[in-house]
């Protein structure tokens, strides 16, 4: 399975933008780049996921190195509530196409008022 | 639709005892996936079902532990004689096909063994 590698831990401060960023060197043609996030005693949320191109949603922004080495989610204005883990997941065909999420440990982000 | 449903929510149970959990997915979606998460620790895969078939077991799926997903709706996971090292938190996720999609995740069912 292709692995993904992010920063243990990042702070921001409140109205600030983010960048976290995630290296993933061994990507495959196939795979898509997803992120997702944890808050406290939740289950993971999806933020956002891209291929090639750079992505826009309405929770954040997803660039993507040329070539697809590496990534970088952007969140624009960080608030209080978007505390917590980011992760970073290739989302491929593995063993038979369950397109299965295999998480790492993210990067747990703190946002200082 | 309400999203992926996981009861119960917390669950504390003494050692030896059998417990199960329950997943309701989103209704549409044929991919439903458990997961197990420790103190942490990023969520670990367990188990996979597209529509009512088991398509991959982990190796951390021990013999203990058995899924199901009758008629391709929701999904039981059953852990028989439960020792101290199952606690965790067990989640639900269901998604479409493809590697392009969302996956949604339920808030989780927290086991306890006591």
């Amino acid at each position: 399975d292709a692995k993904t590698t992010q920063p243990n831990s990042m702070e921001s401060n409140e109205e600030e933008p983010v960048h976290l960023p995630c290296n993933h060197s061994t990507i495959s043609g196939t795979d898509y780049i997803h992120w997702y996030r944890q808050l406290p005693s939740q289950g993971p949320e999806y933020v956002i996921h891209g291929l090639t191109s750079n992505v826009n949603n309405r929770m954040a922004s997803l660039a993507i190195a040329e070539d697809r080495k590496s990534s970088t989610l952007i969140l624009h204005r960080a608030t209080l509530r978007d505390a917590a883990v980011y992760y970073c997941i290739l989302r491929g065909n593995y063993g038979g196409a369950t397109n299965k999420l295999i998480f790492g440990t993210g990067t747990l982000l703190a946002v200082q008022p | 639709d309400t999203g992926v449903s996981q009861n119960p929510r917390h669950k504390i149970t003494k050692r030896g005892q059998n417990v199960t959990f329950r997943c309701d997915p989103i209704s549409e979606h044929n991919r439903l996936y458990w997961y197990r998460q420790t103190l942490g620790q990023g969520p670990e895969f367990l188990t996979y079902f597209q529509n009512e078939a088991q398509l991959e077991k982990s190796r951390l799926l021990s013999d203990r532990f058995s899924a199901e997903r009758p008629k391709g709706s929701f999904s039981t996971l059953e852990i028989q004689r439960t020792e101290q090292g199952d606690s965790a938190m067990y989640l639900c996720a269901s998604s479409t096909p493809g590697p392009n999609t969302e996956a949604f995740f339920g808030q989780g069912t927290r086991l306890t063994v006591v």
